[in-house]
């Protein structure tokens, strides 16, 4: 069975500055998909940012980038330009290929200094 | 072009009382997961249904838990004669019938037993 991890259980970064959330998982499978979600304190799950196995590229959004490491099995978060919207819960998750359940770490709370 | 919904968002039942959770998916979604999040825990897979089937339930409980998803209305968790250790957060997610699409998820219902 899959598993993924999180190392981290909080993180803090100051506002502005760049804060890298890690994440490492296993399995045999080749074909994958990799996730993190943003849960505030509204409880919404929020997606951030997806990863294909496939895609040696690196997905960014805006300020939100990823670095893949396929053969090292990690998955880690950079948040650059921190702001204080960015506090909350993120959960790194792995989904095999195929309509399959989501896999989630248990978590990194993340807290933003003013 | 509502999201996911479900209802109610907190529920409070006594031990020995049943809870019921409605997921309503988004539109033209016909895949649901439900998930539970105990506190401090990330998501923990339950069951995975298409319209009138279960296509995966190893992730819930084998007694006093039950899922549903019938032809028309929304998708139904149950849990009978809940105890103090169902507390948490249930959250439901929906998805296309094509595989690699996202699963959007709701809002979760908190349940409370007391």
């Amino acid at each position: 069975a899959q598993t993924v991890t999180q190392s981290q259980p909080e993180m803090s970064v100051q506002e502005a500055e760049t804060v890298t959330l890690s994440c490492t998982y296993d399995t045999s499978e080749s074909d994958y998909y990799l996730f993190w979600y943003k849960q505030p304190p509204s409880r919404q799950m929020i997606l951030v940012i997806r990863q294909e196995a496939y895609k040696q590229q690196n997905a960014t959004e805006n300020r939100f980038s990823v670095n893949f490491q396929k053969a090292a099995k990690s998955f880690s978060l950079k948040i650059s330009d921190s702001q204080l919207g960015d506090a909350a819960m993120y959960f790194c998750a792995y989904r095999s290929e195929g309509n399959t359940p989501l896999v989630f770490g248990k978590g990194t709370r993340l807290s933003v200094i003013a | 072009n509502a999201g996911v919904m479900q209802n109610p968002r907190h529920l409070v039942r006594r031990r020995g009382q049943e809870a019921r959770l409605r997921c309503s998916p988004m539109k033209g979604h016909s895949h649901v997961y439900w998930y539970r999040q105990l506190p401090e825990e990330g998501l923990k897979f339950m069951v995975y249904l298409q319209k009138e089937n279960i296509i995966d339930e190893s992730g819930m409980p084998k007694e006093r838990f039950s899922a549903e998803f019938p032809k028309e209305g929304p998708s139904i968790l149950r849990i009978q004669q809940v105890v103090r250790g169902d507390s948490a957060a249930y959250f439901c997610a929906s998805s296309l019938r094509l595989a690699g699409n996202e699963q959007f998820f709701g809002p979760g219902t908190r349940l409370t037993v007391l």
